[in-house]
């Protein structure tokens, strides 16, 4: 069984940088695509990108490119996720998810709650 | 961008009553549609996905139909475990994103 398992909690000030790791476990970390999907409080949804660790492939979406980088390390089955110039309505849940080709998100991690605060 | 909208916003249901919830897309996804069911303080989990097809464990009470624009989740005899709120996401439908709806909730009636 597919398990993700995500770090702590942060709280960060407004321009700073936050990476978030994103811990794979249960089968071949290179047979899926890991996604990254934002949650503000009380709100819904939002895609940001997706990884591809076998060949490093990443996929952002336009709101988040400049911003976001994905990055994969296939030797520890651990998948990162990095957002840079944080402002205050970056503050959410960020939770990691896999997909097979089909890029239904199947497994989801636990979430990450990144709050900014000055 | 695909924009999908989703109706009701709210839904109140009685357990063992049939809900039916919708999900539009702005443009022609094909079957590449997903729904996922989120309650309280918990990560969202995949009920549904390529309109039709049950995720593993999901029971035969919740299923889904469509194509095209227009979609439907239909959990058939509602749970006391099914008040949460779902969200309809155009899934493999390229270019990315792969946005989601701005979902249902459901509550007790």
């Amino acid at each position: 069984e597919v398990q993700l398992v995500q770090s702590g909690a942060e709280v960060k000030t407004p321009g700073a940088t936050v990476k978030i790791s994103c811990k794979f476990s249960g089968n071949s970390f290179t047979d899926y695509y890991l996604h990254w999907v934002q949650q503000a409080p009380g709100k819904g949804l939002e895609w940001m990108a997706f990884i591809d660790p076998e060949d490093d492939e990443k996929i952002y979406s336009e709101k988040f490119q400049g911003s976001l980088t994905l990055s994969a390390d296939t030797s520890t089955d651990t998948a990162y996720m990095e957002l840079s110039g944080l402002r205050f309505e970056d503050t959410a849940v960020y939770y990691c998810v896999t997909s097979k080709i089909n890029m239904a998100l199947e497994t989801w991690g636990q979430g990450t709650l990144v709050t900014v605060s000055s | 961008e695909i924009v999908m909208t989703q109706s009701p916003a709210n839904l109140s249901v009685s357990p063992g009553e049939r809900a039916t919830l919708s999900c539009r897309a702005s443009e022609s996804i094909s079957r590449n549609l997903a729904w996922y069911q989120q309650k309280p303080g918990q990560a969202p989990r995949l009920l549904i996905y390529s309109a039709s097809t049950r995720a593993t464990g999901i029971p035969a009470r919740f299923s889904g139909s469509g194509s095209g624009t227009e979609f439907t989740l239909t959990i058939s005899s509602l749970q006391s475990e099914d008040f949460a709120v779902y969200y309809c996401q155009q899934h493999n439908n390229w270019p990315p994103p792969f946005t989601f709806g701005p979902g249902t909730k459901v509550d007790i009636k």
